[in-house]
């Protein structure tokens, strides 16, 4: 079975851009999750979705939004590019809404400059 | 808001030496994950305490919740080149949101 899947791997953007991440979570999976690492860090919960909505959101700015489609698949936007948006962006996700047992993607890199 | 730490921040030991983190939250957990990111890789679930006291052992690894729900560890008996990594405790307080420690960074020297 496929695990979890990020798009795109790497990503350069500049300061006040945008950004649009995507994710595919392991199928029969219907929670998702997004997390923000920084290096030497552990990840930051921003977002997490279960049925298309939002059941709990992190201390992140309202620059960050997501959302959850019908086939359970998940975006997570940035607008206004700061560099210190730069960071590895996690997906995680569980059968269920509750933080049980969370499956990670491989992370989408992103570099602002 | 939960306030997690996570000592040692880093550990360098020997093949076969033993290795201990321990996480410590501010407040009384519903449950704590535990994880391990290889260097360059993406966080993979441990397992995941429940019980007030609870142990649970995995191979050389042993997990313990405290009794008071407030504190964790994990104990890796006999360490191997392929421990080497950072192990983050990700403690729930029955919120929407979960928070990670800043991780333990393992290496192992052959």
């Amino acid at each position: 079975d496929a695990g979890v899947t990020q798009s795109p791997t790497h990503l350069i953007k500049t300061r006040g851009q945008h950004v649009t991440l995507r994710c595919s979570p392991i199928s029969g999976h219907k929670s998702v999750s997004w997390y923000q690492q920084v290096l030497g860090q552990g990840p930051q919960f921003i977002f997490q979705y279960y049925e298309k909505e939002e059941r709990g959101r992190g201390n992140f700015p309202d620059r960050f939004s997501a959302r959850q489609f019908p086939n359970y698949s998940s975006e997570l936007n940035v607008n206004a590019l700061l560099l210190g948006d730069s960071a590895l962006y996690l997906c995680a996700s569980s059968p269920r809404t509750s933080f049980n047992e969370q499956f990670f993607g491989p992370g989408t890199r992103l570099t602002v400059l | 808001g939960q306030q997690v730490m996570q000592i040692p921040q880093y550990q360098h030991v020997q093949e076969g030496e033993d290795f201990t983190t321990y996480c410590n939250s501010s407040t009384t957990l519903s449950n704590i994950q535990w994880y391990k990111q290889r260097p360059g890789g993406h966080p993979v679930f441990l397992i995941q305490l429940v019980k007030s006291g609870e142990v649970k052992k995995q191979k050389r690894l042993t997990f313990q919740f405290g009794e008071a729900k407030k504190n964790s560890s994990l104990h890796i008996t006999a360490t191997q080149t392929t421990d080497v990594g950072t192990y983050f405790c990700a403690p729930n307080s029955g919120y929407s949101t979960l928070t990670f420690g800043k991780g333990t960074m393992l290496l192992v020297s052959p």
